[in-house]
């Protein structure tokens, strides 16, 4: 069945950039999604890639995405403690408007 | 601010005894989602209402049951909770079939504790 993989932690220092990998297994997936929780609240959609993209830049957020190894990644620029929270990593099943099945999510810790 | 509720953020319920979570939403969204999220586990779907018609999934256990009376609620009842549906649950909402891609608005979460 679909499945997402991801590392569970990363800790990064203030400034630097962080990158969370993420792997998934389902190749018809039209979108790939990374969202955010934040503590105490909902996960919140931080962005998205569409399935015949490599490359996508909002900011300081880059996705990169490898559909050959079905890889998909995130980096952070210039990281900041604001950034800490827990990354979660989706793909859609049954068309760009499926469900979504979500990867266990990375926790980044930011140290000043 | 248009948003999503859920209430309470925390449940504290015996063993066997009946629990129901609600969720409400503000953004007039025509599909809303209701997941189990346990410590350090994805957040799993257990199913999701499209306007008035319910989605089971297939894993799914028979304890769980969800109402949509109207646009804005959704109910999670869970019939006999076990202490292994302690855990977070999330609910979500998206209109569909809107953008290209499917963006989701979750609520903060109810936490569940079975004794």
């Amino acid at each position: 069945g679909e499945d997402v993989e991801q590392s569970l932690f990363l800790s990064v220092r203030e400034g630097d950039s962080s990158v969370i990998n993420c792997t998934y297994t389902d190749s018809s997936s039209t979108y790939l999604y990374w969202y955010k929780q934040e503590p105490g609240a909902g996960l919140q959609l931080l962005t998205y890639i569409f399935s015949n993209m490599d490359m996508k830049q909002d900011q300081r957020l880059t996705v990169l995405l490898n559909k050959k190894d079905k890889h998909l990644s995130l980096r952070i620029a210039d990281t900041q403690t604001g950034d800490s929270a827990i990354y979660f990593c989706a793909e859609s099943y049954g068309g760009s408007q499926g469900n979504l099945i979500f990867g266990k999510g990375t926790k980044l810790s930011v140290k000043p | 601010d248009a948003m999503v509720i859920q209430n309470p953020r925390y449940q504290v319920t015996q063993f066997g005894k009946p629990v129901t979570l609600s969720c409400s939403q503000t953004l007039n969204h025509n599909v809303m989602y209701w997941y189990q999220q346990k410590s350090s586990q994805a957040p799993k779907l257990l199913f999701h209402y499209y306007d008035k018609d319910f989605n089971n999934e297939a894993d799914t256990p028979d304890n769980f049951q969800s109402r949509r009376p109207n646009t804005s609620f959704c109910f999670l009842d869970i019939r006999s909770p076990g202490l292994g549906d302690a855990a977070m649950y999330l609910c979500a909402t998206s209109t569909l079939p809107g953008r290209s891609y499917n963006e989701q608005f979750f609520g903060p979460g109810t936490r569940l504790t079975v004794l």
